[in-house]
C-alpha cells in the first residue's frame, strides 16, 4: 500500500543547481498537486495536474517545472535553486479533481538550498 | 488567496475544549480540514461540501458556513493525540485546494 511517494527525502543542493523531485502515486488518481511549507505561512500550491498531458500554475509557481507524462508521476524540477527555495515539499493527489475529493500527501522533501 | 485561520495558537489542557475557525474574502465550494504532526505530513480530518453541513469525526467535529464564507472547526475534550497544526483548505475554483496559514494546537496533560 505505497500511496503517495516522494524522492529524495531530503537534499541539499547549491544555488544555481538543479534538480527534480519524484512523486508517484499507485493510487490511479487523475489530480495530482505539489505544495510547499515553509514556517508560518501554511501550505502553498506551486504546480497542480489534472490529468495527463495537463498542468497548470499554482499561488507560486515561479522557479518551478512540471510535466505529467503519465497518471502515475508528477515531477517537480527546480530549474535553478535559489536560497528562497529552501522548504519542505509535498506532493498530493486525489481520486478526482476537487471539489470534494480528498487528498492525500506524501511524506514531504526537505530541500536545502545553499 | 489564502484563508485565514485564527487563532494561530492554542494551548489546552486534557479535556478542555477549542474552536478553530476559517474564512475566506470568496465564495468557497467546500471547505477541508487536515492535521500535520511535527516532521508528518497532513492527515485529512473531513471535508464540509456545502453551506450549513456539519460533520463529525470522534470528539472533533466541523461547520460550514456558505453565507458568511467561514468553517469552524470544534474539538471537545481535548486529548493529547489532537496535539499538531490544523490547517484548513478551501476551493474557490474547482481545481486549487488553497491552504490556510494554519493553527498549531498543543495539548498537555
Amino acid at each position: 500500500n505505497a500511496g503517495v511517494t516522494q524522492t529524495p527525502k531530503f537534499q541539499v543542493l547549491k544555488t544555481g543547481q538543479s534538480m527534480t523531485l519524484q512523486c508517484a502515486q499507485d493510487m490511479n488518481h487523475e489530480y495530482m498537486s505539489w505544495y510547499r511549507q515553509d514556517p508560518g505561512m501554511g501550505l502553498r500550491l506551486i504546480h497542480y495536474s489534472v490529468g495527463a498531458g495537463i498542468t497548470d500554475q499554482g499561488e507560486v509557481p515561479n522557479g518551478y517545472n512540471v510535466s505529467r507524462s503519465t497518471t502515475e508521476d508528477f515531477p517537480l524540477r527546480l530549474l535553478s535553486a535559489a536560497p528562497s527555495q529552501t522548504s519542505v515539499y509535498f506532493c498530493a493527489s486525489s481520486y478526482y479533481r476537487t471539489p470534494g475529493n480528498t487528498i492525500y500527501f506524501g511524506e514531504g522533501s526537505w530541500l536545502t538550498v545553499v | 488567496q489564502q484563508p485565514v485561520q485564527s487563532p494561530q495558537a492554542v494551548i489546552l489542557r486534557e479535556g478542555e475544549d477549542a474552536v478553530i475557525n476559517c474564512s475566506s474574502s470568496k465564495a468557497l465550494y467546500s471547505v477541508h480540514w487536515y492535521r500535520q504532526k511535527h516532521g508528518e505530513a497532513p492527515v485529512f480530518l473531513m471535508i464540509l461540501l456545502k453551506g450549513g453541513e456539519q460533520k463529525g469525526h470522534e470528539k472533533i467535529s466541523a461547520s460550514f458556513n456558505e453565507k458568511k464564507q467561514q468553517s469552524s472547526l470544534y474539538l471537545t475534550a481535548s486529548q493529547l493525540s489532537y496535539s499538531g497544526t490544523y490547517f484548513c483548505g478551501t476551493e474557490k475554483d474547482t481545481d486549487k485546494l488553497i491552504f490556510g496559514t494554519g493553527t498549531r494546537l498543543q495539548v498537555f496533560p
